[in-house]
């Protein structure tokens, strides 16, 4: 069955801070990666996505993710965080059809 | 607003009674989704419309729910009797595919259901 991990549930980092979270899914098919975000109070939002071409995909408010087929990854970064990305991260994979999976969500905390 | 909007936000309703969602689109997305998202998951599938079809229903999805898209333009999702485990937030999205395999989803605010 198609799955999508989130190894961290709850992160914390002091602003500046760089950030890495990670996304793996389970499918050997083509794929359509998406990384969503939910600021406290708000609905889901986009904030990149892949769907074929460079693996380094840029977003919005300078995050970006890689693609690394081999290893069934998609890992979102910032370089440097601020206290406005306290938010929930979603990562979601499209799998050869129009239902998204979704991992279960990081939680991110940046302390001013 | 040019977004998915959702109504009612929030929802309180006793065991056994029936409530139903409307999820208006984004205008010409000829896709539409619903979802269920429960606390510290992810949302979850539940079913798909191309323009008025319902064409594929998750194992989630009990006879006990019923979705319908008149006209291929709002949606409305409606739970018979319901029970406290329908508790979620239940989220509506919308696409227009343009490239086979190619789109994206836009999400509403959801609507937050408590079966007391």
């Amino acid at each position: 069955a198609q799955s999508v991990s989130q190894h961290n549930h709850h992160v914390i980092l002091s602003e500046a801070a760089s950030l890495e979270l990670g996304c793996n899914y389970s499918y050997g098919g083509t794929v359509n990666l998406f990384w969503y975000v939910q600021y406290p109070g708000q609905h889901l939002q986009l904030l990149l996505k892949y769907f074929s071409g460079d693996p380094l995909v840029k977003g919005i408010k300078g995050f970006e993710a890689e693609f690394i087929k081999s290893k069934f990854s998609f890992n979102l970064r910032k370089p440097s965080v601020q206290w406005s990305d306290t938010a929930e991260y979603f990562c979601a994979v499209g799998a050869g059809t129009y239902k998204y999976i979704f991992g279960t969500g990081t939680r991110l905390k940046v302390l001013a | 607003d040019t977004g998915v909007s959702q109504d009612p936000r929030h929802k309180i309703t006793k065991r056994g009674q029936n409530v139903t969602f409307r999820c208006d689109p984004i205008s010409e997305h000829n896709r539409l989704y619903w979802y269920r998202q429960t606390l510290g998951q992810g949302p979850e599938f539940l079913t798909y419309f191309q323009n008025e079809a319902q064409l594929e229903k998750s194992r989630l999805l009990s006879d006990r729910f019923s979705a319908e898209r008149p006209k291929g333009s709002f949606s409305t999702l409606e739970i018979q009797r319901t029970e406290q485990g329908d508790s979620a937030m239940y989220l509506c999205a919308s696409s227009f595919q343009v490239l086979a395999g190619q789109e994206t989803q836009y999400f509403g605010p959801g609507t937050r259901l408590l079966v007391l």
